[in-house]
């Protein structure tokens, strides 16, 4: 069964710096992996995908790296912002089809300014 | 192009009751997935449905039912509600195998 850890659970940083968040998954055998977003109360925004062969993708200040043997995938974002405080989600779909997505708990994100 | 739209955005029910939750895929999406998020926690599976056939059911009790239409919108239903199913129900579509968009979703609360 798999399971899916986001570390940490919350995170406060100042504005403007750079930070890491974490996901573990313990089947590695995924076909692929998304990051989403969550504002209190709303439904999930849909930030990067990531293809099972694929390492990195990146979209304007965010990047997300996957290490599928090691069962890792970390979201960077840089020079952070306070409309970026939120509920960072990450999310896994199983290699032996169909679209179940398994989530993690979330990391809640507050940017101070 | 729109996103994908759910209704209603809130209902409040009773014990016992039951509730139809409704939701429209992006356009040209064939796949639609339900998840059951409770506060504090990530989104649970619930069902997939793709091209009007069900694809998958994650591990809810037989109370919990789905079907999608020609148009390939999707209704959820929830019979004999208990105070347990208060939760955020969310819908996702997507062209198969690729990524998943959200809708708003529908707070359900069971007094």
């Amino acid at each position: 069964k798999q399971e899916v850890t986001q570390i940490p659970a919350a995170l406060s940083v100042p504005e403007g710096e750079n930070l890491v968040l974490n996901c573990s998954f313990t089947d590695s055998a995924i076909y692929n992996l998304q990051w989403f977003r969550q504002d209190p109360g709303k439904g999930l925004t849909s930030l990067l995908l990531i293809q099972s062969s694929q390492r990195e993708q990146t979209s304007g200040r965010l990047n997300a790296s996957l290490d599928k043997s090691s069962g890792r995938s970390t979201l960077y974002i840089a020079a952070s912002q306070p409309g970026d405080s939120a509920t960072y989600l990450c999310a896994v779909r199983g290699g032996s089809g169909g679209n179940k997505l398994v989530f993690g708990a979330g990391t809640i994100l507050r940017v101070k300014s | 192009d729109a996103g994908v739209t759910q209704s209603p955005t809130h209902l409040i029910k009773t014990r016992g009751q039951q509730v139809t939750l409704r939701c429209s895929p992006i356009s040209g999406h064939k796949s639609v997935s339900w998840y059951q998020q409770v506060l504090g926690q990530g989104p649970q599976f619930i069902f997939q449905y793709y091209e009007k056939e069900e694809r998958g059911r994650g591990n809810f009790p037989d109370r919990f039912s789905a079907r999608q239409f020609p148009n390939y919108s999707s209704e959820l239903n929830v019979n004999a509600l208990l105070l347990g199913d208060s939760a955020l129900y969310l819908c996702a579509s997507s062209l198969e195998g690729n990524e998943q968009f959200f809708g708003p979703g529908t707070r359900l609360t069971v007094l």
